[in-house]
């Protein structure tokens, strides 16, 4: 069965300080897709990053990392200097190939960014 | 923006009721998924359509239904409201179950239930 555990429900950090987000995922199938996804505060779902269970490259994008380890079944994800903007709820997610593509979420990770 | 269009943004009615939610996919997406997001069950996946079968199907209650037409657009029917219904509801789109591309969702309808 599929699982994915977010187990800091809520984070606060100060202004340009570095935050990582956990996320470690449950999954029988060998070829998998690990998703961030960012709720702010006006409820949308952004899309942040997609991964495939071949592909263990970290990611930057400007302040964004994510770390992808099979070995440990993790995708952290981190914020570098945080910002206020970046107050908001994450989602790790994962889908399995060869299904029907839904996701599976986390319960998120409530991070809030002080000023 | 994200290209797929949900309303309404907000719902009001009161238990026993029934309501029509709609969702319109990014242009060339012919995949559409239903989400709920409440307190209690975090965000889960209700039920996915593609081209206008029904695809795959998650922790939707048979109160719930929904469909998707020729021109791709969803509707997710809710009946026999229940206070517990009370929720944010996400479609969201791609291309086809297996293209490989992320999901893009909309920005959700708001359901409370009186």
């Amino acid at each position: 069965a599929q699982k994915v555990t977010q187990a800091q429900t809520e984070i606060s950090v100060v202004e340009k300080e570095d935050v990582t987000l956990d996320c470690v995922y449950e999954t029988r199938d060998t070829t998998y897709y690990l998703f961030w996804y960012k709720q702010p505060p006006s409820g949308e779902l952004v899309f942040l990053i997609r991964r495939n269970s071949f592909d263990e490259q970290n990611e930057i994008s400007g302040r964004y990392s994510w770390n992808f380890q099979k070995s440990t079944s993790s995708f952290n994800f981190t914020i570098t200097a945080s910002q206020v903007v970046d107050s908001a709820v994450y989602f790790c997610a994962l889908s399995e190939a060869g299904g029907a593509n839904n996701l599976f979420f986390g319960t998120g990770t409530r991070l809030t960014v002080i000023p | 923006d994200s290209g797929v269009t949900q309303t309404p943004k907000h719902l009001i009615t009161a238990t026993g009721q029934r309501v029509t939610l709609r969702c319109s996919p990014r242009s060339g997406d012919l995949s559409v998924y239903w989400y709920q997001q409440s307190l209690d069950q975090g965000l889960q996946f209700l039920i996915q359509y593609y081209n206008g079968e029904e695809r795959a199907k998650g922790n939707i209650l048979e109160r719930f239904s929904a469909q998707q037409f020729p021109d791709l657009h969803s509707e997710l029917n809710l009946s026999s409201l229940e206070l517990g219904d009370s929720a944010l509801y996400f479609c969201a789109s791609d291309r086809a179950p297996d293209s490989n591309q992320p999901q893009h969702f909309g920005d959700g309808t708001r359901l409370s239930i009186l």
